[in-house]
């Protein structure tokens, strides 16, 4: 069967460095997107990778293997309004996406 | 109004009730979604259409029925729900196209649906 997992929390300092990492399964792969969803809002896109490697946008980077089939994401000089849910989605060969639960995380003064 | 818009934001309704849940999308997409989130689960994908026309059903409850009058609206009209049924049910859009595409979907706030 197709799965995504990521850790269900996670807690960080702020000023400091994480990194939420997802693992998958599918059945083919069109690549692995992640998305932030503060509480009560719509999931927004945060990053789409397809080859392997890290891409790097501003204090957030995603990195991919897909050898291994697993992503992280790596969220640095962390602000308090980086407390959200980070949702990972891997996009089967029918470029369906399927979800992990999202990882919970909160920042801490 | 820019975005995916959802109506209402929040609603309770008694499991013999009629509802409809509106989505409304103004970036000139071609494919709109229904996803069902509860809490400390994936994303649940309900319903997708493409060019107005349904592509997907995944195998979800006739007690919801979904309508697509045009690109970019999207209904989903409820009747005679669970309370199991309550949920945060988020409506998306994407570019759309030929079959293949690994466009980015893009979310509306959601309607936070109470059973009672």
């Amino acid at each position: 069967g197709q799965n995504i997992d990521q850790p269900t929390e996670m807690t960080a300092t702020e000023g400091a460095i994480v990194q939420i990492n997802c693992t998958y399964q599918t059945s083919g792969f069109n690549g692995l997107f992640w998305y932030q969803q503060h509480a009560g809002e719509a999931p927004t896109f945060l990053s789409y990778n397809v080859l392997d490697g890290l891409e790097e946008k501003g204090r957030f980077s995603s990195f991919l293997s897909r050898s291994k089939g697993y992503s992280y994401l790596l969220l640095k000089e962390l602000q308090m309004k980086d407390s959200a849910s980070y949702l990972c989605a891997a996009m089967d060969s029918n470029y369906q996406l399927i979800w992990g639960a999202g990882t919970k995380l909160i920042i801490k003064p | 109004e820019t975005g995916v818009t959802q109506t209402p934001r929040h609603l309770v309704m008694g499991m013999t009730n009629k509802k409809s849940l509106k989505c409304e999308q103004h970036l000139g997409h071609n494919a709109m979604y229904w996803y069902k989130q509860s809490a400390k689960k994936p994303l649940e994908l309900m319903f997708v259409y493409s060019l107005e026309e349904r592509v997907e059903n995944n195998s979800v409850p006739s007690r919801f029925s979904p309508e697509c009058p045009n690109s970019s609206h999207l209904f989903l009209h409820l009747h005679t729900l669970q309370p199991e049924d309550s949920a945060l049910y988020l409506c998306a859009s994407s570019q759309g196209g030929p079959a293949g595409a690994t466009d980015t979907q893009y979310f509306g706030p959601g309607t936070r649906l109470t059973v009672l």
